[in-house]
């Protein structure tokens, strides 16, 4: 069965801080990975990686995707309050539309 | 502006009755998908339509019908059959299949 995890489930972290989000997947027909971030209501679309080892950057966000260990992480440097939100990574088949959700992690930025 | 819009954005049912959510999309993507959105577990896949007048169910499909008569819109019938209706229910929008999906606000559905 066809299965995206993400860790940690939530975090606490002060403004200015680094954080690492993580998202290990197993997805028959693999094709990319997709991170999103959720505040209240619509996620919006952050990043798409379809390649191994290059990195995706935007402002203080970043992402990579390692395909052989099967895994991708989310860094976001020098945080702050409105980087609160849940952050969902997704991973897609190839030729479907098939999207396969982890349940996000929660994060909280303290001012 | 471009994008998604459901509505309502909050949708109270009694139980037995069936309740349609509203999806349109500006976009012009050929993609559209149902997701619903429940505490402590991932987006589901409810239903999703590839172009006009096709539509393919997803994960969790029992208890839901859809149309796709015009490429912009995509209604979510939730019917009396759907034994735990109450979730948040997500529209989404993709130009094809291998691209990003865009998200809608959501409608938040409770049973009373």
């Amino acid at each position: 069965e066809d299965k995206v995890v993400q860790s940690p489930l939530s975090l606490v972290v002060h403004e200015g801080d680094t954080v690492t989000l993580n998202c290990s997947y197993e997805v028959t027909n693999f094709r990319s990975l997709l991170w999103y971030k959720q505040e209240k209501k619509a996620p919006t679309f952050l990043f798409m990686l379809t390649s191994s080892g290059i990195e995706k950057k935007s402002g203080r966000l970043s992402s990579i995707l390692d395909k052989k260990e099967l895994f991708s992480i989310l860094n976001i440097t020098a945080t702050q309050t409105g980087d609160s939100a849940v952050y969902l990574c997704a991973g897609k088949t190839s030729g479907t539309y098939k999207y396969i959700f982890g349940t996000g992690t929660r994060l909280k930025v303290l001012a | 502006d471009g994008g998604i819009t459901q509505s309502p954005k909050y949708l109270f049912r009694k139980e037995g009755q069936n309740v349609t959510l509203s999806c349109e999309q500006n976009l012009n993507h050929d993609a559209m998908y149902w997701y619903r959105q429940d505490p402590g577990q991932g987006l589901r896949l409810i239903y999703y339509s590839q172009i006009v007048n096709d539509f393919q169910k997803g994960d969790i499909a029992e208890g839901y019908s859809v149309s796709r008569e015009k490429k912009e819109s995509f209604p979510l019938t939730v019917t009396s059959a759907q034994k735990n209706p109450t979730a948040f229910y997500l529209c989404a929008s993709s130009i094809h299949r291998d691209t990003e999906a865009f998200f809608g606000q959501g409608t938040r559905l409770t049973v009373v």
